[in-house]
């Protein structure tokens, strides 16, 4: 079946430097990748998603590029804002349409 | 945005006992979903539903479990009776169409079965 792996745990670091989430995956077909964000006490948001051709979505500062020969989503943005602090959820949506197969979340904490 | 909303944040009840959440999901939405996640691991997929009917339902949506949604109001999730292994938070989602559309979020409903 599918499965999303992603960096555990909570990834600490400080205002204005890079941040990069690791997400793999295994799936039997080609899926689609998410990043999903979710704020304390808020619903998880869709921060972006792959595209179908070679393009790298971007938003907010962040971007991720889908390899499928290394089976990975990572997330990353150049320069971590405080606003940054979150729970950041990597998902794959394989050959059943919408139904989404998480990653257990990676919690960012950013400090000034 | 779009918000789905979802009553009550968090509902306490005696194992046994019948609990229903509610999911007020995006109003020109049509297909709808619950997740379900324990403490300390991943959300994961319970079910989904379209045009009155479920569409998919994995393993964890047992036996105990129903969705519904009369006439268009709110989507159901309704356990009867409750376990205390259904202890979790309770996301609700809703999309407008199927493959790559977005997934709305509520901020979930954290049930706790005593």
């Amino acid at each position: 079946g599918d499965s999303v792996t992603q960096t555990e745990g909570l990834v600490t670091l400080t205002e204005g430097l890079p941040v990069m989430l690791n997400c793999t995956y295994q799936s039997t077909y080609s899926p689609f990748l998410f990043w999903y964000v979710q704020h304390l006490n808020e619903a998880p948001k869709l921060l972006l998603k792959s595209f179908t051709d070679n393009k790298r979505p971007e938003h907010q500062g962040f971007h991720a590029t889908l390899h499928k020969s290394s089976s990975s989503f990572h997330l990353q943005k150049s320069s971590a804002q405080l606003s940054d602090s979150a729970l950041y959820y990597c998902a794959l949506e394989g050959s059943a349409g919408n139904k989404l197969t998480f990653g257990i979340g990676t919690r960012v904490l950013v400090r000034p | 945005g779009p918000k789905v909303l979802q009553i009550p944040s968090h509902q306490i009840i005696d194992m046994g006992q019948m609990v229903t959440l509610n999911c007020d999901p995006v109003s020109n939405h049509l297909y709808f979903y619950w997740y379900k996640q324990i403490l300390g691991q991943q959300m994961e997929f319970l079910v989904n539903f379209y045009n009155g009917k479920v569409m998919e339902k994995s393993k964890l949506f047992k036996d105990q479990f129903s969705v519904e949604r009369p006439d268009g109001s709110y989507f159901t999730l309704k356990i009867q009776p409750t376990a205390l292994e259904d202890s979790a938070v309770y996301f609700c989602a809703s999309s407008l169409g199927q493959s790559q559309n977005t997934l709305y979020f509520g901020a979930g409903t954290r049930l706790s079965v005593l």
